[in-house]
């Protein structure tokens, strides 16, 4: 069955630190990744997306994430965070038919000044 | 740009009584979505509906069903409300060429 795992359940940061946040999907099919955030009380949105072509994909708000194939990873990296980065983030990847996807545990970062 | 809305930002409702979520989408998406989101857990899908009328049980169909009469509309039914539905309701839609999903805000749901 595909599953996503996410490594970090709460990540802890200063400003201006480095954020990197694992994923790690199981799907035998061709992969779309995607990350999201949910910014306190607003909607998910979507933060990157990745469907094929340069797995290196950037998203909003400086984000980038690198798609591996070989670790099946397709990790999250933003080289300088700041406190309005404070969300949860969720990686996610198609599972099957009708469009589903498949949700990891999220990731709570909280980002000090 | 896309939206999706949902009939209730939060909602308290007692043990045993009928609860209905309403969600709408105006950007005439083909599927739709419905997840609870509890901490720790992520998303976990309930039921999703790819046409009118049409339906299909997600992981944790349980104690929910739901209705799709019209295309931009997709609500989900607690029969009987237990104190274990308390949680995050997202509502989210895509068209059927996408997998990007564009979500509602979310009804907060809390059952004493």
């Amino acid at each position: 069955a595909q599953s996503v795992s996410q490594h970090n359940h709460h990540v802890i940061l200063s400003e201006a630190a480095s954020l990197e946040l694992g994923c790690n999907y199981s799907y035998g099919g061709t992969v779309n990744l995607f990350w999201y955030v949910q910014y306190p009380g607003q909607h998910l949105q979507l933060l990157l997306k990745y469907f094929s072509g340069d797995p290196l994909v950037k998203g909003i708000k400086g984000f980038e994430a690198e798609f591996i194939k070989s670790k099946f990873s397709f990790n999250l990296r933003k080289p300088s965070v700041q406190w309005s980065d404070t969300a949860e983030y969720f990686c996610a990847v198609n599972g099957g038919g009708y469009n589903k996807l498949i949700f990891g545990a999220g990731t709570r970062l909280a980002v000090h000044p | 740009d896309v939206k999706v809305t949902q009939s209730s930002r939060y909602l308290v409702k007692r043990t045993g009584e009928k609860v209905f979520l309403e969600c709408v989408q105006d950007m005439d998406h083909e599927n739709m979505f419905w997840y609870r989101q509890d901490p720790g857990l992520g998303l976990r899908l309930i039921y999703f509906s790819y046409d009118v009328k049409m339906k299909e049980k997600g992981d944790i169909p349980e104690g929910y069903s739901v209705s799709r009469e019209k295309k931009e509309r997709f609500s989900l039914i607690l029969e009987s409300a237990s104190t274990n539905q308390t949680s995050m309701y997202l509502c989210a839609s895509t068209t059927s060429g996408s997998h990007e999903q564009y979500f509602g805000p979310g009804t907060r749901l809390t059952v004493t």
